[in-house]
């Protein structure tokens, strides 16, 4: 089945420099690569994606690339601040069978002022 | 509002009572699925479910069992809790099982003493 590594397990940046979270994935059948941002205490909830037609993409301070020959995708943040501090999980789907969507462990970013 | 909701959001209770935590979507999804989060572990997928009475194991089932018998619900029961299953646990649910983003519950933390 599909193996997903995260890295690192924690990160602290400074607030107004730029963070960056790497994920690598096992099944080359996977197609779908979400990213998911958890509050502590709340529930995950995502923040940008990626399908495997697509090399990067972009949603204001958030980028995520992915790299399918190298089987790797990672989660670029910029101009980071208080609130980006939180549990950040990548996942990949391969689209069928028992799998499903596999996460990694999850990066703690910790933003510090 | 779309949403998905569980109950009980907090449990604790004794090894070997049944229990049951329900999970219940308002946005017609077709796939559902149940994860448990442990420290150090991430996201684990429990069961999931593709449609009305269409279950499959995830990559940790043991212990516990799943119905669908409506497209709304996926209640998660344990027949015999163990102390081995306390934990976080979230349900999900989307379109599809592949290339769509799942929207999580606010989660249950259950204790099992």
């Amino acid at each position: 089945g599909e193996n997903v590594e995260q890295h690192p397990s924690t990160l602290s940046v400074q607030e107004g420099d730029s963070a960056v979270i790497k994920c690598t994935y096992s099944d080359s059948a996977s197609n779908y690569f979400p990213w998911y941002k958890q509050e502590l205490g709340k529930r995950p909830q995502l923040i940008i994606d990626i399908r495997s037609n697509v090399g990067e993409k972009k949603d204001q301070r958030i980028a995520v690339t992915l790299n399918k020959t190298a089987k790797h995708f990672s989660l670029h943040i910029t101009e980071t601040q208080p609130e980006d501090s939180a549990v950040y999980f990548c996942a990949a789907d391969s689209g069928g069978g028992a799998d499903g969507l596999t996460f990694g462990k999850g990066t703690h970013l910790i933003i510090q002022p | 509002e779309a949403q998905v909701t569980q109950n009980p959001r907090y449990l604790i209770t004794v090894t070997g009572k049944k229990l049951t935590v329900t999970c219940s979507q308002n946005m017609n999804h077709e796939y559902m699925s149940w994860y448990r989060q442990d420290p150090g572990l991430g996201l684990r997928q429990i069961y999931y479910s593709m449609n009305v009475e269409v279950t499959d194991k995830g990559d940790v089932p043991e212990g516990y069992k799943v119905s669908r018998k409506e497209k709304r619900n996926f209640p998660l029961i344990l027949e015999s809790p163990s102390p081995n299953q306390t934990s976080l646990y979230f349900c999900a649910s989307s379109f599809g099982q592949g290339m769509t983003p799942q929207h999580f519950g606010d989660g249950t933390r259950l204790s099992i003493l």
